[in-house]
Parts: C-alpha cells; structure tokens; sequence
C-alpha cells in the first residue's frame, strides 16, 4: 500500500501571495492531520479532519485554512503569506482512534521570499 | 497543554558505539510515538510505545508510564542513523487529537 503522498515536495512563493498544499492518506485511513515544522524545531500542529469535518485546529492565524474531500484526500491553504510561514508542511493520516499511531508523508518544502 | 522534553539536543558518536536518548512528558499519556527525521525531512515511525519495551532490529524503546518517560536504545550505530529523533505525545484538544513534539535530538554518526 501506498504511504502518504504530499504534493507538490517543493514551492516557492512571495509574500502575499495564496498556497495551496495537498496530501492523500494512506487507503482506509479516515482522519488528516496538519503540521508546521520551522527549522530546528519540532512539528506543530495546525489542523485535523476526519470524515470531511474539522476536528481540531491549532494556534495558527486564520489565514490557514484547509478541508477534507469525500475520498479522504486533504488540501492545506494559507493566504497573504508571510516569510515566517516558510517551513516544511506535513500532512499525516491515522485511522481514528486515539490509540492510532500517526503515519506521516514526505512533506511540502514551501519558501517565502 | 502536556510538555514534552528531550535530551540530549546534540549528540555526536563514532560508528559502531551505543547512545540513549531521553523524552520525559509532563501528563500521563495512553501512547508515546518516536520518530527519525533523516536529512531530507522524511519523518519515520519508530515506535509507538505505551509502555513497556519494544525491540526492532538494532532499535529499542521502553516507556515508563507511571514514571512519565520513554528511552530510545541504539545499538551498534551506523552512518544511516544520523538525523534528528523526536518523541510525541498525544493530547486531546475538543473532539481532535494531536501529537505534541519534543524538540529532538539531532544525532550524528560519524564513519
């Protein structure tokens, strides 16, 4: 079975300009989970979908935003975009349950210049 | 919210040698992931450690739950080892869960 796919792997962007990231989970997985990695820190989270409803968000600007389609599939969207959102996107799928542990893709590399 | 530590940041070994890393969790916590990050930003499952030990290959962990820590054991270390180790613990947030990160241990193996 295929992992979690991210797409695309690299972006590069200027300030103020709109992003969109997207991130297929793992078959049979039903719940999607958003995470920002700056350099040298550590994954934090930004939002989970299960069953196309957001289910959890973190503290993040509403400038992120993101949604989940029928087939499970989830799009990551930042507007006006900041130097500061450049990071290393993650998206990571589990089955729901909170024993599941979380399978992650490869990421999306974005920078703001 | 549950605070995750991890010890140490850096760690530098020659090949061959045996290293422990450390993650304390300030909650108690029903699961306990770790992970590898290699250089190209991959995140990796290791484990995922209640508590007990588990054992894969040249990699172990063992999670003390009553005791709110969780070792990482490798042994033998190679090249292909270097890269960042993060432990995460869940914490429940409304209806959602997410996973709060340490901020990893950066470990380098050298030839």
């Amino acid at each position: 079975d295929a992992g979690v796919t991210q797409s695309p792997t690299h972006l590069i962007k200027t300030r103020g300009q709109h992003v969109t990231l997207r991130c297929s989970p793992i078959s049979g997985h039903k719940s999607v989970s958003w995470y920002q990695q700056v350099l040298g820190q550590g994954p934090q989270f930004i939002f989970q979908y299960y069953e196309k409803e957001e289910r959890g968000r973190g503290n993040f600007p509403d400038r992120f935003s993101a949604r989940q389609f029928p087939n499970y599939s989830s799009e990551l969207n930042v507007n006006a975009l900041l130097l500061g959102d450049s990071a290393l996107y993650l998206c990571a799928s589990s089955g729901w349950s909170y024993n599941s542990p979380l399978h992650f893709g490869n990421g999306t590399r974005l920078t703001v210049t | 919210g549950i605070q995750v530590e991890q010890s140490p940041p850096d760690l530098i070994l020659q090949e061959g040698a045996n290293s422990t890393l450390r993650c304390n969790f300030s909650d108690s916590v029903n699961n306990l992931q770790w992970f590898h990050q290699n250089p190209w930003g991959q995140l990796i499952n290791l484990f995922y450690i209640p508590s007990g030990t588990k054992q894969n290959g040249r990699l172990s962990a063992t999670t003390v739950a009553t005791e709110r820590y969780s070792l990482l054991y490798i042994s033998s270390s190679q090249t292909t080892d270097s890269g960042v180790y993060f432990c995460a613990a869940p914490t429940t947030q409304g209806g959602s869960e997410k996973l709060v990160f340490g901020k990893g241990t950066k470990l380098t193996v050298n030839p």
